[in-house]
């Protein structure tokens, strides 16, 4: 079983829809983050948690909201979607005992119409 | 502010070439950086990570160099095959305790 897992894979939506992405890691990994990939632009980092009580905006934040349920567990929310945010969303871990080495998911390709 | 780069955006090789892929950082004050293969829809997997205090490592084909001093790290591909065709991309930490910064990648396709 993969490591670090997303669902939905795949979602399409319409404006002013609110939905949420989730993760989940069996990795025991603390350090969990949010990305979003858009052609050309690499991976700009959305928010991130260090821990279950820790949580940081990260460079593009703005109409994303997150939620660390569980060590585990680290969902994006987007409360009305709109169609700028059709993207490619990635959950991360890293490991802080190597060196911050980052463990990804396979990805959620939203397409906001 | 940290910012990544990596040229060339695109890359195409004849199978069996040696090949280098550039990545430059303007902060040398790095924790560590590390380069990551995404084959096309799919997530990213880790190849290499290079500690500030390293200057290089390696794994099978592929040997990743750090020179802070002057902002760049190359990874370096030996005898490339078709199936290293993939976007590779470098990825900077500040601190450890800070967010990591991803260049925008380099395209590479090995033509048979």
């Amino acid at each position: 079983d993969a490591d670090v897992t997303q669902t939905p894979r795949n979602r399409i939506t319409k404006t002013g829809k609110r939905i949420m992405l989730e993760c989940s890691q069996t990795k025991g990994h603390d350090r969990m983050y949010w990305y979003r990939q858009d052609p050309g632009l690499g991976l700009r980092l959305i928010y991130y948690s260090f821990d279950v009580k820790d949580i940081n905006k990260g460079e593009i934040s703005d109409g994303y909201s997150v939620s660390r349920q569980a060590q585990a567990k680290f969902s994006l929310s987007l409360e009305s979607a709109i169609p700028n945010q059709t993207a490619l969303y990635f959950c991360a871990t890293s490991d802080p005992t190597s060196w911050e080495t980052q463990y990804f998911g396979p990805g959620t390709r939203l397409l906001v119409l | 502010k940290q910012e990544v780069t990596q040229i060339p955006a695109a890359l195409s090789v004849p199978e069996g070439e040696n090949l280098v892929l550039n990545c430059s950082f303007t902060d040398s004050a790095i924790y560590n950086l590390q380069w990551f293969r995404q084959d096309p829809g799919k997530g990213l997997t880790s190849l290499l990570l290079i500690q500030s205090s390293q200057r290089e490592q390696t794994s099978g084909r592929l040997n990743a160099s750090l020179d802070k001093s002057s902002g760049r790290s190359t990874l370096y591909i030996a005898a490339s095959q078709p199936g290293d065709s993939a976007t590779y991309l470098c990825a900077v930490w500040r601190t450890s305790y800070d967010k990591v910064i991803f260049g925008p990648g380099t395209s590479l396709s090995v033509i048979p």
